[in-house]
């Protein structure tokens, strides 16, 4: 295993609630990335960081916020949750940015009724 | 954003048979990334590309970085059934080398 674990794995909120996904990593690399996945959609990103305190915008960032304070978490909170939130979030980790090794998390299965 | 155009969306085919997939972007990539995934887990690295028109081999699978760095291809030769899942497109784009942006993947289905 590539030591990215992401928490919950499952989520039933619901509408106008905070939510925060959990991404951890054990590997100390720098890049972090938070996807959501979708049918017909592929991957698309939402928040990256290239550092402790560095965080950029994917292109479906609006409605999302993150934070990484440290670097082994990657925090994505949904400040009040939608129902077009729902989705399967993906993290992701990588040493640099033009490194192979970009391993993925297992998903976090998020349902907003 | 970049957008990556992956295709075809899905393909049936026999076992045995060869499987060519692309991806096509309007801008240029640094790098070329495929994946696949399963059903219920995240995408695994298959293939990694850094030169335009590197040809690179793992097993089965053959992937190419396009000459124009704006295009990939992969290839899988002789199908066999764990080979059914959906398989990804990736890349660093030249403006905004730090994100890792993918296209919307390919799903693949084999008939034994």
């Amino acid at each position: 295993d590539a030591g990215i674990t992401q928490s919950p794995r499952h989520k039933v909120t619901e509408t106008g609630t905070p939510v925060t996904l959990r991404c951890h990593q054990t590997e100390n690399h720098r890049y972090m990335y938070w996807y959501r996945q979708d049918p017909g959609h592929g991957l698309r990103l939402i928040h990256y960081s290239y550092g402790v305190k560095d965080t950029d915008k994917g292109e479906v960032s609006d409605g999302y916020s993150v934070s990484r304070s440290k670097t082994e978490d990657f925090l994505l909170t949904l400040e009040s949750a939608t129902s077009s939130q729902t989705s399967v979030y993906f993290c992701a980790i990588s040493r640099t940015e033009m490194n192979t090794e970009a391993f993925f998390g297992q998903g976090t299965r998020l349902t907003v009724v | 954003g970049q957008q990556l155009n992956q295709s075809p969306q899905s393909m049936f085919i026999q076992e045995g048979e060869d499987v060519s997939m692309n991806c096509t972007s309007s801008s240029i990539f640094n790098t070329w990334l495929w994946y696949k995934q399963d059903p219920g887990e995240g995408p695994v690295l298959l293939i990694a590309l850094y030169k335009a028109g590197e040809l690179t081999s793992n097993g089965r699978l053959t992937a190419q970085f396009g000459i124009t760095r704006k295009d990939s291809f992969l290839n899988i030769s002789a199908s066999i059934p764990s080979d059914v899942g959906i398989y990804f497109c990736a890349g660093h784009p030249i403006q905004g080398a730090q994100k890792l942006v993918f296209g919307q993947g390919t799903r693949l289905t084999i008939n034994p």
